[in-house]
């Protein structure tokens, strides 16, 4: 079942501004993780926040997480045409799920030269 | 360089007919994952393994088989039973952490499986 809403399916912009991406998610987690899909290959992990942390960076990288909501925000900011690529949101449930990462749908980001 | 490597990149399958996708890991990991991917789609979880000789149905595994007879090993059997296998499927393989839980997966480039 896929758990993990995300917003907006595609997001456009101009190199250097910031990109914000949401996930939205129905059961309580252990941890939301973020990825990163470029076009025809396998995901790339990019951070981990745990279900206790509310805001974590990491480089450009800014995620924030909000329990009470279920949701989690990206932010990259001072975007590359690098950055261009699909990011999903996964959430872990712990427990006895054996790492199971249950997937958003994702957001396309294309960031113009 | 440790990683997964999944192959072929590009397979094509015709009625009837049963193919199996290669996933191999050298990151020493216990547990491994298959996912398929459809265009525009997140991932959606097949099977999955903790250990050797042990693996657990997820939420789309009718018409797949796999086996884990190695660690390092974790092959998918796309079978005729699935009607609908053009996909882009990927491999996965993670390790627990010693703060408990999980660690964050890794992943290999996929296969692309399409009907002839």
């Amino acid at each position: 079942s896929q758990q993990g809403e995300e917003d907006p399916q595609a997001l456009s912009i101009q190199e250097g501004e910031n990109a914000t991406m949401n996930c939205s998610y129905k059961t309580s987690i252990n941890n939301l993780q973020w990825y990163r899909q470029n076009s025809g290959r396998g995901l790339v992990h990019l951070i981990l926040i745990r279900s206790n942390e509310r805001e974590k960076h990491s480089g450009r990288l800014r995620v924030t997480l909000d329990t009470s909501k279920k949701s989690s925000s990206l932010l990259i900011t001072a975007s590359r045409a690098a950055d261009t690529a699909s990011y999903f949101c996964a959430t872990d449930a712990g427990g006895t799920s054996y790492g199971k990462l249950t997937f958003g749908q994702g957001t396309i980001l294309t960031v113009h030269p | 360089d440790g990683g997964i490597t999944q192959s072929p990149k590009y397979l094509f399958r015709k009625e009837g007919q049963n193919v199996t996708l290669s996933c191999e890991q050298n990151l020493n990991h216990d547990a491994m994952y298959w996912y398929r991917q459809d265009p525009g789609q997140g991932l959606r979880l097949i099977y999955y393994s903790q250990i050797v000789n042990d693996f657990q149905k997820g939420d789309i595994a009718e018409g797949y088989s796999v086996s884990r007879e190695k660690k390092e090993s974790f092959p998918l059997t796309v079978t005729s039973a699935q009607k609908n296998p053009t996909a882009f499927y990927l491999c996965a393989s993670s390790t627990s952490s010693w703060t408990g839980g999980w660690q964050p997966q890794h992943f290999g480039d996929g296969t692309r499986l399409s009907i002839l």
